[in-house]
């Protein structure tokens, strides 16, 4: 099965510093690619789908890139409310990463 | 609006069950694939199966087999999610997920707290 691995698994920046989340996969995936954002005591929020499309109402600040196994989540600069998991999730099998954790530093 | 609403908390004996609803409203419910997803405490999210509400045909994750079921009630726009001979490692917050035409989870139910607990 395909494993997505998420790195690193904590990220520590300050609000307007621009955030570069990582998720590889253990064979390819194509652009077959999902980002998800979770807020504590929320469900997850879809982000991005097929690697690089946003979803509905998501803001320009995030961005999807890559194809094949490697893949970013890249926000450019982030406002208070980006403080949240992410997790990648890919749809051969469904599977998600194991997610980074976005805190304020 | 396009919604999914949950059922409530549980709270059940070791070795016992579970079943978890998830009403959808405000699109076509046979058209949309729905998952379910389980979180437990602190952890991440996983994966654990999908149901076709349209024709109810089911895909599970191997390591629930055997002790999940999800059915749908196409009358009431429902997906259920059962599962048995609960352990204290069940204990997780349960979603129902749509699955968009875009083959990414669009809309998710609001979660469903499960405690397995003697």
């Amino acid at each position: 099965e395909i494993v997505l691995t998420q790195s690193p698994a904590t990220l520590s920046l300050s609000p307007g510093e621009r955030a570069t989340l990582s998720c590889r996969a253990s064979q390819s995936v194509s652009s077959y690619l999902a980002w998800y954002q979770q807020k504590p005591g929320q469900a997850p929020r879809l982000l991005i789908y097929d690697a690089s499309n946003r979803a509905t109402g998501i803001p320009a600040r995030f961005s999807g890139s890559g194809s094949g196994t490697d893949f970013t989540l890249t926000i450019s600069s982030l406002e208070p409310e980006d403080f949240a998991v992410y997790y990648c999730q890919q749809r051969s099998n469904w599977l998600f990463g194991q997610g980074t954790k976005l805190e304020i530093k | 609006q396009v919604q999914l609403v949950q059922s409530g908390a549980e709270v059940k004996k070791p070795g016992a069950s579970v079943k978890v609803s998830c009403k959808a409203s405000g699109y076509t419910f046979t058209s949309y694939y729905m998952h379910w997803v389980r979180q437990a405490p602190g952890q991440g999210l996983e994966w654990m199966g999908i149901i076709n509400p349209s024709g109810g045909s089911t895909s599970y994750a191997q390591k629930l087999q055997g002790r999940v079921t999800m059915t749908r009630d196409t009358s009431t726009s429902t997906v259920y999610m059962e599962l048995s001979s609960l352990r204290s490692e069940d204990t997780a917050v349960y979603y129902c997920a749509r699955e968009a035409m875009i083959e990414a989870f669009d809309i998710w139910g609001q979660g469903t707290m499960v405690t397995v607990s003697s």
